[in-house]
């Protein structure tokens, strides 16, 4: 099965708000990656977080990980237009290969 | 610096004809990972190399599927008499170190198999 499964699989809200996104794995992960899509785009790196770090910054990106429950979460804040795309988290399986889940697809009404 | 770069970007192909896919890495990268993405679905990992050896190709399907990266010039993921269920958006990223640290996506290559 695959790693790193996000959680919802699909969100929409209104701009302005603040967007919550999860990820749940199975095994214990050395690091774990944000990725951004933009529709018929590759991915964007947003922001990796190591196993011996609670949480992350990235301007209105804010990235936890709580690996005694293996899951991590992705907030954005003040949510704009332009952050609709679709929102991956990708773990390290087997020390070789970067194992995405399913996204969520975020939509920002404006 | 320039980002990964991808060829072409779409690509249509009849049942049993090639597919040939590149991928340059960003300069001063050394690993290369090819991934797949079928519509609506995240991307699977299909193979992953690092300058002239392959590392780890347990994505990828064992006949027609073959990937390359050369001491010099791009990385190729070569499809050999299409099929088409492959078609799907095929995503180059490379990585100065290995695959645990920041990997950079192309904007890869939709292929189309008629």
């Amino acid at each position: 099965s695959q790693q790193g499964e996000e959680d919802p699989q699909a969100l929409s809200i209104q701009e302005g708000e603040n967007a919550t996104m999860n990820c749940s794995y199975k095994t214990s992960i050395n690091n774990l990656q944000w990725y951004r899509q933009n529709s018929g785009r590759g991915l964007v790196h947003l922001i990796l977080i190591r196993s011996n770090e609670r949480e992350k910054h990235s301007g209105r990106l804010r990235v936890t990980l709580d690996t005694s429950k293996k899951s991590s979460s992705l907030l954005i804040t003040a949510s704009r237009a332009a952050d609709t795309a679709s929102y991956f988290c990708g773990k390290i399986q087997g020390a070789q290969k970067l194992v995405f889940g399913q996204g969520t697809r975020l939509t920002i009404n404006p | 610096n320039a980002g990964v770069m991808q060829n072409p970007r779409h690509l249509v192909r009849r049942r049993g004809q090639e597919a040939r896919l590149r991928c340059s890495p960003m300069k001063g990268h050394s690993h290369v990972y090819w991934y797949r993405q079928l519509p609506e679905e995240g991307l699977k990992f299909m193979v992953y190399l690092q300058k002239e050896n392959i590392i780890d190709e347990s994505g990828m399907p064992k006949e027609r599927f073959s990937a390359e990266f050369p001491k010099e010039g791009p990385s190729i993921l070569r499809i050999q008499q299409v099929v088409r269920g492959d078609s799907a958006a095929y995503f180059c990223a490379s990585s100065p170190q290995g695959p645990e640290e920041t990997q950079y996506f192309g904007p890869g290559t939709r292929l189309l198999v008629l």
